[in-house]
């Protein structure tokens, strides 16, 4: 149970353009997700959260205007990287709380390698 | 302000070779902490979640321990298949279900 999966698993993108990651809860229902952004060797840093049916809530220093988030439903959640740029270039990972289980535990999903050239 | 510290940053250990890694926490009200393993190019895989102080959970051949200060991951005759990142992180009634990461400790296991 609790299994969370993201897609695409890579994405290779010119400069300029979108790029949007799916996020799903396969077996359970998620109210709230997370998203985060890894750099190689350092740890997950919280990009915003995301709650269905409403607003995102975005971490100090991450741009709304360009990350755009939505949660349209309890297992789906979605990041649009808008006008990606070389320096967007990251490891992107969800995370989901199970609404039926403790409440507290987030499950990740297998995240998106995303490269901008 | 809610923190987190890994320590070691990097372990290596022969196949076998009992060890701990260590997670300190200062947070205003600790609602829980988790332990999850991350292998490279993957996400986080959920491992533990303790809430209060006297804690324990065990899986194979982990054990996760709590303390009003820290927490740790006691690896029992680990195998080269423990060689992974391993993450502490904190959720405080304060933050929400916002969750602090620690940087992790790197375990690295010879056979």
């Amino acid at each position: 149970g609790a299994v969370v999966s993201q897609h695409p698993s890579w994405v290779i993108c010119k400069s300029g353009t979108s790029v949007k990651i799916e996020c799903r809860s396969l077996d359970f229902q998620a109210t709230t997700m997370f998203w985060y952004r890894q750099f190689p060797k350092q740890s997950l840093m919280l990009m915003a959260t995301s709650n269905e049916g409403s607003k995102a809530t975005y971490e100090q220093g991450v741009e709304k205007d360009k990350f755009l988030i939505n949660h349209a439903s309890l297992t789906l959640s979605t990041l649009t990287v808008t006008s990606a740029h070389p320096e967007d270039s990251s490891f992107y990972i969800c995370s989901a709380r199970d609404r039926g289980g403790d409440g507290e535990t987030q499950y990740f999903g297998p995240g998106t390698r995303l490269l901008v050239l | 302000e809610d923190q987190v510290t890994q320590s070691p940053e990097a372990l290596r250990l022969q196949e076998g070779e009992s060890s701990s890694l260590n997670c300190s926490y200062t947070v205003s009200g600790l609602r829980g902490l988790f332990w999850y393993r991350q292998d490279p190019g993957k996400g986080p895989e959920f491992l533990f979640t303790l809430y209060s102080a006297g804690e324990e959970k065990e899986k194979e051949r982990l054990k996760a321990t709590l303390t009003k200060k820290e927490s740790f991951l006691h690896i029992t005759a680990p195998k080269p298949e423990d060689s992974a990142t391993y993450l502490c992180a904190v959720q405080s009634y304060t933050g929400g279900f916002k969750t602090i990461f620690g940087a992790g400790t790197r375990l690295f296991v010879k056979a």
